[in-house]
């Protein structure tokens, strides 16, 4: 079965904290993606990055990085210097091969306080 | 600009009256979807379509079908809403390789009473 867990409800840290947020999936299937988005207060879903399963390479965008993990099963998000705008709700995604469905964690809901 | 748009955003309607939220994109892509979104659930897809005239369910179809009669059109459609069917709803759309990620449409918030 193909599932992502992210077991952080929600977190709230005080702005220019570093935070991380949690994804372990599970999957059978060798070749697979992983994706991270983000949902502000005002509702859309951005896309923020993707991973696929043979580039375990960690990534680095400005104050966000990204550890991907196969030994754990494991994509972990981390943002530095926390800022106000980070706040939203963040969800960790697994599509995997064929034209699958992507499958959602619960969402991690992230309050940054000034 | 490229965007997937959806009609209407808000929506209060009562049980049993047949509604259509629409869905387009004009990006060209092949794949579309539906997905619910509920408080402490996530989303969840609900039908999904890889191209024109082919569609198939997602993990939470009951109660609702959907057409892809056209490349750039995925509309929702309650034959007989009920209450468990209000949430919020998210209409999405990539090329056609699961490396893609999927670019997502404003949102629908339905109610139904």
């Amino acid at each position: 079965a193909q599932k992502v867990t992210q077991a952080q409800t929600e977190i709230s840290v005080v702005e220019k904290e570093d935070v991380t947020l949690d994804c372990v999936y599970e999957t059978r299937d060798t070749t697979y993606y992983l994706f991270w988005y983000k949902q502000p207060p005002s509702g859309e879903l951005v896309f923020l990055i993707r991973r696929n399963s043979f580039d375990e390479q960690n990534e680095i965008s400005g104050r966000y990085s990204w550890n991907f993990q196969k030994s754990t099963s494991s994509f972990n998000f981390t943002i530095t210097a926390s800022q106000v705008v980070d706040s939203a709700v963040y969800f960790c995604a697994l599509s995997y091969s064929g034209n699958t469905p992507l499958v959602f964690g619960k969402g991690t809901r992230l309050s940054v306080i000034a | 600009e490229a965007q997937v748009t959806q009609n209407p955003r808000y929506l209060i309607t009562v049980t049993g009256k047949k509604l259509t939220v629409t869905c387009s994109q004009n990006m060209n892509h092949e794949y579309m979807s539906w997905y619910r979104q509920d408080p402490g659930l996530g989303l969840r897809q609900i039908y999904y379509s890889m191209n024109v005239e082919v569609t198939d369910k997602g993990d939470v179809p009951e109660g609702y079908k959907v057409s892809r009669k056209e490349k750039r059109n995925f509309p929702l459609i309650l034959e007989s809403p009920s209450p468990n069917q209000t949430s919020l709803y998210f209409c999405a759309s990539k090329w056609g390789s699961s490396y893609n990620e999927q670019f997502f449409g404003p949102g629908t918030r339905l109610t139904v009473l």
